[in-house]
């Protein structure tokens, strides 16, 4: 069966800092996969889509970029953190046209 | 691009049916989906409609009108675990990937 792992679960950064979430998926190929953001009491909103390795496409301009150096990994990345940064950041995956499946999601804090 | 609209809050009450409608305009489209989400968990996959009509699973049901742009998540039987929030979202085409509308918070009343 496929799962996904997203980590870690929460996070407290300085404004400044770096970030480096990672996603990967198992039990399947070739994965569409997605980073978004839900900042608190707002909708999720699409940050990064990739359908292949080295393929990202970014919705939002913004300090944050990622990269799918894998088949199964999808990393979100930025080199210095805004306070406006935080949020609770989910990474999906899908098969083609079919539901996303998410991971548990990182809870990021600028601080 | 995709736009995404529905309802911001409803409350509705235990043993009740509700309809969270869902709008939506796309530029290319593959699909519509019905997430919940419970507060600082993950979305779950409630349901799918690419075709016009609906979808019954269990106590929910989806209904699609692509010629309208239109969609619905029909909640049967509400149960107090029902409390929280849906999210609307469509599949767009080509490297539009899957846009959700910003989420109805549905409270459950006893």
């Amino acid at each position: 069966s496929q799962t996904i792992h997203q980590w870690p679960a929460t996070l407290v950064q300085p404004v400044g800092s770096p970030l480096s979430l990672e996603c990967t998926v198992e039990g399947t190929s070739n994965p569409n996969l997605y980073w978004y953001r839900q900042a608190a009491g707002r909708g999720l909103q699409l940050l990064f889509y990739s359908v292949g390795i080295g393929q990202i496409s970014s919705e939002v301009p913004q300090n944050l970029s990622a990269s799918r150096p894998q088949d199964r990994q999808f990393i979100l990345s930025s080199k210095k953190l805004l306070l406006s940064d935080s949020g609770f950041y989910l990474c999906a995956w899908s098969v083609q046209d079919t539901e996303a499946f998410f991971g548990q999601g990182t809870r990021l804090t600028v601080v | 691009g995709q736009n995404i609209d529905q309802p911001t809050e409803m409350t509705a009450t235990e043993g009740a049916i509700v309809q969270i409608n869902c709008t939506y305009q796309t530029s290319g489209f593959n699909g519509l989906f019905w997430y919940q989400q419970h507060a600082g968990e993950a979305p779950t996959f409630l349901s799918y409609n690419v075709l016009d009509g609906l979808e019954e699973k269990g106590r929910f049901s989806s209904f699609l009108s692509r010629s309208k742009g239109y969609s619905y998540l029909l909640l049967k039987e509400l149960q107090m675990k029902d409390s929280a929030s849906y999210l609307c979202a469509s599949l767009g085409g080509g490297a539009d990937g899957l846009t959700f509308g910003k989420g109805t918070h549905l409270i459950i009343q006893p």
